[in-house]
């Protein structure tokens, strides 16, 4: 069964202080993972797409890495206004342009 | 920039009552989707459309239908809201390909009485 696992679930982090996130994928055909910032009361912001092993992005304090089987949302030297819910979401071949979303990680920074 | 808008921010309704949610999206995109999300749940498909009058069943339909009259609107109805459709509910356009992100609306909170 297609599934999509983020870790943690909540992460606190102090001003400056650099994390990553993960989210672990099993998907029959990865076609393309997704990267979402959710502020509260509001839509998921697209962050990134990443297609392929060994790809990477980067913006601003931001940068996305994707292996096989999972990908690292990496945060460098975090502030306050990066504190928001980072979603992930896969898109296989046979799920027939449906996304499948992970559960969220809610990144708190304090300064 | 991308612009996916939802007619209304809260909205509160009573069971029984024919819920519709509105949804535009201005960059002339094929697809459009409608979510509800729910703590613990994450974001599940409603039902999506592939373009003008077609549609398809996603995950959760059930007490859900939707229309699409004109590319850049996409409905959902609640035929006869119940207490359990009370939720956050999020619409998102793409274009073209599958493999192309999804644009997301800022939502429109959903209360059942």
């Amino acid at each position: 069964e297609d599934q999509v696992t983020q870790s943690p679930e909540a992460l606190r982090l102090q001003e400056g202080e650099s994390s990553s996130l993960n989210c672990s994928y099993t998907v029959s055909g990865l076609r393309g993972l997704f990267w979402y910032r959710q502020d509260p009361g509001k839509g998921p912001e697209f962050l990134f797409t990443l297609y392929s092993a060994g790809e990477e992005k980067e913006k601003e304090r931001l940068k996305a890495t994707l292996t096989k089987k999972e990908s690292f949302l990496h945060i460098t030297a975090p502030k306050p206004e990066d504190s928001a819910t980072y979603l992930c979401a896969v898109l296989g071949y046979n799920q027939g342009g449906k996304l499948i979303f992970g559960q969220g990680t809610e990144l708190s920074v304090k300064p | 920039d991308v612009k996916v808008t939802q007619s209304s921010r809260y909205l509160v309704k009573r069971t029984g009552e024919k819920v519709f949610l509105e949804c535009v999206q201005d960059m002339d995109h094929e697809n459009m989707f409608w979510y509800r999300q729910d703590p613990g749940l994450g974001l599940r498909l409603i039902y999506f459309s592939y373009d003008v009058k077609m549609k398809e069943k996603g995950d959760i339909p059930e007490g859900y239908s939707v229309s699409r009259e004109k590319k850049e609107r996409f409905s959902l109805i609640l035929e006869s809201a119940s207490t359990n459709q009370t939720s956050m509910y999020l619409c998102a356009s793409r274009e073209g390909g599958r493999d192309q992100p999804q644009h997301f609306g800022d939502g429109t909170r959903l209360s059942i009485l």
